[in-house]
């Protein structure tokens, strides 16, 4: 079983909207953490952002927000004004306490954003 | 400081030669990872070492496959026949995972293997 979904394979907006990028994750342990990837066209995966399972609190970064909901097990990524630098593909992933180090990654959603 | 350090960054091969792909951990990170990326199959976990211990090779696709760490910052990861359906981005990350801390991931920027 996928554990970590990432519905939308692909997306595209147009330069300044507002774009979520959707996470769910499937765990039965009480301690977990998340986290968001950035790949740019270089192809380099760059870290974004890493909650664990005990802080709900939504953070933001600049134009960058994360939504953590553990009652839907959904761990959503938002990009507000997006600007064509922003286009790459997200990745979210899953780190079990159980499973040691082991990490999940969703497959990706590709984003292009559109000048 | 210097980040997750891989060479080679591109590597042409033909199929049957050996291929060494070698991976330097940020220093004081204790946990290694070795990934795949395809179009077809996304990012995969080939294999995990936490303290120079390999703690998961479930994902090591065959035996011809074979990853090492010699000491705690270095590792390499072997492909011995190689075979075309082995070209990939390859990917080392390390991060500083023990005693419940999961740190994050910190990738090194791949190595693209092409095997004709």
């Amino acid at each position: 079983a996928q554990k970590v979904t990432q519905a939308q394979t692909e997306i595209s907006v147009v330069e300044k909207e507002d774009v979520t990028l959707d996470c769910v994750y499937e765990t039965r342990d009480t301690t977990y953490y998340l986290f968001w990837y950035k790949q740019p066209p270089s192809g380099e995966l760059v870290f974004l952002i890493r909650r664990n399972s005990f802080d709900e609190q939504n953070e933001i970064s600049g134009r960058y927000s994360w939504n953590f909901q553990k009652s839907t097990s959904s761990f959503n990524f938002t990009i507000t004004a997006s600007q064509v630098v922003d286009s790459a593909v997200y990745f979210c992933a899953l780190s079990e306490a159980r499973t040691g180090n082991q990490f999940y990654f969703g497959t990706g959603t590709s984003l292009t954003v559109i000048p | 400081d210097a980040g997750v350090i891989q060479s080679p960054r591109h590597e042409v091969t033909e199929m049957g030669q050996e291929v060494t792909l070698r991976c330097k951990l940020i220093s004081g990170h204790n946990s290694l990872f070795w990934y795949r990326q395809t179009m077809m199959r996304g990012l995969e976990l080939l294999i995990y070492f936490n303290n120079n211990v390999p703690i998961d090779d479930s994902g090591m696709p065959e035996d011809r496959f074979s990853a090492k760490m010699p000491n705690a910052s270095f590792s390499t990861l072997k492909i011995q026949p190689s075979e075309p359906r082995d070209s990939a981005v390859y990917f080392c990350a390390s991060s500083l995972g023990s005693g419940g801390g999961h740190g994050e991931l910190f990738f090194g920027e791949g190595s693209r293997l092409t095997v004709l």
